[in-house]
């Protein structure tokens, strides 16, 4: 299957730094990447659509200046956490789509990214 | 506005029981529906996907899940739990070009 990984697996950090995760698709091309946020016990939350070549669409209550997107490559999508505060702590996974067959909906996941802000 | 709730974020089983996990999405029927296993500081794992060509759907290590449309439901289920299914459980409808995720389930398995 296809595979996307994601660097760091775990990042720490001092308030008021940037820092920056990336999103590989290692076998195949992604047009389209998410970034979503998961607080401990809870759910993914959606928290933007990153295209290649364009800008990223951020969900509502997203902030884009907090959270930059760059999707430069058909295989590589970042996340920069400009700023970042201990409220920012969170583990991020990103996840990708091959549309290669058609659009079948299904995305591939990295192994997340956690996040700690001290 | 939610599209699927996932009833119960903590389900319990012995070793061996049957496994059901539940969920409901809204009333507009998603061309797609998943279900996502996710364990400890992991990402997310496929476990199978409905794509409307049959209500029957069978995944990996066993689970599968039943489509019914009148009753908005795609519920998991496994026959004999394993030790190894402890993890959290993530229904998933595919919606205008994304995936929407319930609140999870979180599955404990007793030996």
């Amino acid at each position: 299957g296809a595979v996307v990984s994601q660097h760091p697996s775990w990042v720490i950090c001092k308030s008021g730094t940037s820092v920056k995760i990336e999103c590989r698709s290692l076998d195949f091309q992604a047009t389209t990447m998410f970034w979503y946020r998961q607080f401990p016990k809870q759910s993914l939350m959606l928290m933007a659509t990153s295209n290649e070549g364009s800008k990223a669409t951020y969900e509502q209550g997203v902030e884009k200046d907090k959270f930059l997107i760059n999707h430069a490559s058909l295989t590589l999508s970042t996340l920069t956490v400009t700023s970042a505060h201990p409220e920012d702590s969170s583990f991020y996974i990103c996840s990708a789509r091959d549309l290669l067959g058609g659009d079948t909906g299904e995305l591939f996941f990295g192994e997340g990214s956690r996040l700690t802000v001290l | 506005a939610q599209s699927v709730t996932q009833l119960g974020s903590h389900v319990s089983v012995s070793e061996g029981a049957l496994v059901l996990l539940r969920c409901n999405y809204s009333s507009s029927v998603p061309p797609y529906l998943f279900w996502y296993v996710q364990y400890p500081n992991q990402g997310l794992q496929l476990l199978l996907k409905y794509t409307s060509a049959a209500t029957l759907v069978k995944g990996i290590n066993g689970f599968e899940a039943e489509f019914k449309k009148s009753e908005t439901s795609f519920h998991l289920t496994k026959p004999s739990a394993h030790m190894s299914d402890a993890a959290e459980y993530f229904c998933a409808p595919y919606r205008r070009g994304k995936l929407i995720f319930g609140q999870g389930t979180e599955l404990s398995v007793k030996p």
